[in-house]
């Protein structure tokens, strides 16, 4: 199985300040991705990385920004958190010959207060 | 543009009952579908996916699903539900875009609940 593990696992930050989440693969797979998940919403992309220094923007990309200045780290980044940005998030990698599916990280759940 | 849709956000069983999760598809082009199962406190799991040939797909702990692209479905299945199965359930739909990369696109999911 692919190695991912994302950091922190739980945050709580107060409304105003930055927040980075990371997400951590060990091999060296090109593709990683970010995720919010929501009751009712599903999981809805972010962000995602084409490799180091190669980033693009999903549907949900207001408020948040990213970098990859290494293959196997891509950090999300809240610059100024905000209650609705209350969600947990996941980090994904392609796996596969096709790419054609994910795995995904064990989540960060983050409370803005 | 693509979108998935899940019929029911909330489906309930009794244990050795048949489990029917519905999930329905756009797409402008051949998709690939996908079934992922997420446990409380849990990541997504695979539980099986579509990309090309046979269309009824078997999957792990016993789901199968089937692509019928004329009724663009892709509903999951199994027999006969175990207590263990309750947890939440996501169809996706991805294409495969210039560059050979991906993007998944989720619907809202299911919840599925096993009673004795």
């Amino acid at each position: 199985d692919a190695g991912i593990t994302q950091s922190p696992r739980h945050k709580v930050t107060e409304t105003g300040t930055p927040v980075t989440l990371r997400c951590h693969q060990t091999e060296n797979h090109r593709y990683m991705y970010w995720y919010r998940q929501d009751p009712g919403h599903g999981l809805r992309l972010i962000h995602y990385s084409y490799g180091v220094k190669d980033t693009d923007k999903g549907e949900v990309s207001d408020g948040y920004s990213v970098s990859r200045s290494k293959t196997e780290d891509f950090l999300l980044t809240l610059e100024s958190a905000t209650s609705s940005q209350t969600s947990v998030y996941f980090c994904a990698i392609s796996v596969g010959q096709d790419l054609s599916g994910y795995t995904f990280g064990s989540g960060t759940r983050l409370t803005v207060v | 543009a693509q979108s998935v849709t899940q019929l029911g956000s909330h489906v309930s069983v009794s244990e050795g009952a048949l489990v029917l999760l519905r999930c329905n598809y756009s797409s402008s082009v051949p998709p690939y579908l996908f079934w992922y199962v997420q446990y409380p406190n849990q990541g997504l799991q695979l539980l099986l996916k579509y990309t090309t040939g046979a269309t009824l797909v078997k999957g792990i702990n016993g789901f199968e699903a089937e692509f019928k692209k004329s009724e663009t479905s892709f509903h999951l299945t199994k027999p006969s539900a175990h207590m263990s199965d309750a947890a939440e359930y996501f169809c996706a739909v991805s294409r495969e875009f210039s560059g050979g990369y991906n993007k998944l696109i989720f619907g809202a999911g299911t919840r599925l609940a096993v009673h004795p």
